[in-house]
């Protein structure tokens, strides 16, 4: 089945202590992006990817960090969660940067 | 979600036609999108139009896009309690690489 795969669903965690969240595409798609959703504000973009090794940063990219180091996944790291990290996160891809994007379930993030 | 408004929830009865609105601010977009996200979900594409286009149908939903008052409506017939969800306008960007701009999503709830 095509699927975007996020891991964990739920997190957890204390500020400061590093937390890497992964994201997998099947579908051989060159483009992949991570958003964050908030009450009110929609999803905003963190980072985004447009091949292997080609990231860029979105909206929001402050205290995040991301890499591609092959096609199919693109974890989101978070160096030193801070609490107002605290969030939904989805990831998405597409098949080029011109194509509708397919989104994982999400993972709901909280940092205390 | 600045540049792309939507109203924050749209009351409705079952079996009534529900129109779910949204104006976007860049004249450069080149697809507008709905998405649809249920309770635990991630989005999914319900539906897309291109920017030269004025009205998309597929079966019960029916897009209209008003280029030039960059509005945009979603229309949902015969709205049944499986609509329940918070429905995302975005819009892709011709000005900026790959990006798409989400609304803050519209919570549609059904009313026996």
């Amino acid at each position: 089945e095509a699927q975007v795969t996020q891991n964990p669903r739920y997190l957890i965690t204390v500020t400061g202590k590093k937390l890497t969240v992964t994201c997998s595409q099947n579908m051989n798609h060159e483009y992949m992006s991570w958003y964050r959703q908030d009450p009110g504000l929609g999803l905003r973009q963190i980072y985004y990817s447009m091949n292997v090794e080609v990231t860029d940063k979105g909206d929001v990219p402050e205290g995040y960090k991301v890499s591609r180091k092959e096609k199919r996944n693109f974890p989101l790291i978070l160096e030193s969660p801070s609490p107002n990290q605290t969030s939904l996160y989805f990831c998405a891809s597409s098949l080029n940067g011109n194509s509708p994007l397919h989104f994982g379930n999400g993972t709901r993030l909280t940092v205390t | 979600g600045e540049d792309v408004e939507q109203s924050l929830f749209l009351s409705v009865r079952e079996g009534d036609s529900s129109v779910i609105n949204c104006t976007y601010t860049d004249s450069s977009s080149t697809y507008l999108y709905w998405y649809k996200q249920e309770p635990g979900a991630g989005l999914q594409l319900l539906t897309y139009i291109f920017s030269n286009m004025d009205m998309k149908q597929d079966q019960r939903l029916t897009v209209l896009l008003n280029k030039k008052d960059k509005h945009l409506s979603l229309r949902i017939a015969d709205t049944q309690t499986g609509d329940s969800a918070i429905y995302f306008c975005a819009e892709r960007r011709d000005s900026s690489a790959s990006k798409i701009i989400f609304g803050s999503g519209t919570r549609l709830s059904i009313r026996p």
